[in-house]
């Protein structure tokens, strides 16, 4: 089982641009989360998705958008990225949402808006 | 505004001590609290869950406790091993996941 997988890794964007990340987890979790994490900060919740087609608003959603075209995927576009959109963004899929599930972390892809 | 509080400063620990981190939350009455720990370059993965009705949970040199009148949380490591160098975060929890709040974490750095 690979878990839960990310592409990219590294990117390097100009203001203005856009771009999508992609994660992936072969788990069959149902429930995925987007977040980014910045220095000094805890993670942030960025958007996430209950199931197959729905989604939901995180803590800071504003400049983002996502798909959960199928259950295995979930992506995070950048419509016109920001400099403040530099950072870590990580990738979580979960077998449910109550306080007691745990969630299971992708290896992060580190964007930096020029 | 909720709150999480974690040591912003590494903790420096000898090899074989009792290594201990401190999470304190404000306005919050979280119904769980999550550990997860954290490598360079790494996503989080997760270490042990706490019930706001448990005192105290163990896991091999791992202990957690959660006191919810000092709105705390204490994460222990017993006889540390460099292996044990990392970010922990601390994540108190509604009773849905999607409610967790992170901390920013503390780097525990054990040194031989």
């Amino acid at each position: 089982n690979a878990g839960v997988t990310q592409t990219p890794k590294f990117r390097v964007l100009k203001t203005g641009q856009s771009m999508t990340l992609l994660c992936a987890q072969d788990m069959n979790h149902e429930y995925m989360y987007w977040y980014r994490q910045d220095p000094g900060m805890g993670l942030r919740l960025i958007h996430y998705s209950v199931g197959e087609g729905t989604t939901a608003k995180g803590e800071v959603p504003d400049g983002y958008n996502v798909s959960r075209l199928k259950k295995q995927n979930f992506l995070l576009g950048l419509e016109s990225a920001a400099p403040s959109q530099t950072s870590v963004y990580f990738c979580a899929s979960s077998y449910g949402t109550s306080g007691t599930d745990t969630q299971y972390f992708g290896p992060g892809t580190r964007l930096t808006v020029l | 505004s909720q709150k999480i509080e974690q040591n912003s400063e590494a903790l420096n620990i000898q090899e074989g001590k009792t290594a201990t981190l401190t999470c304190n939350y404000t306005n919050y009455s979280p119904a769980y609290l999550q550990w997860y720990r954290q490598d360079p370059g790494r996503g989080p993965v997760f270490l042990l869950l706490i019930r706001e009705n448990e005192k105290e949970k163990r896991k091999e040199r791992l202990k957690v406790t959660f006191d919810t009148t000092l709105k705390q949380s204490l994460f222990h490591i017993t006889a540390s091993q460099p292996a044990d160098s990392a970010t922990y975060l601390c994540a108190p929890c509604g009773y849905s996941n999607y409610q967790l709040i992170w901390g920013a974490g503390t780097k525990l750095i054990i040194k031989p």
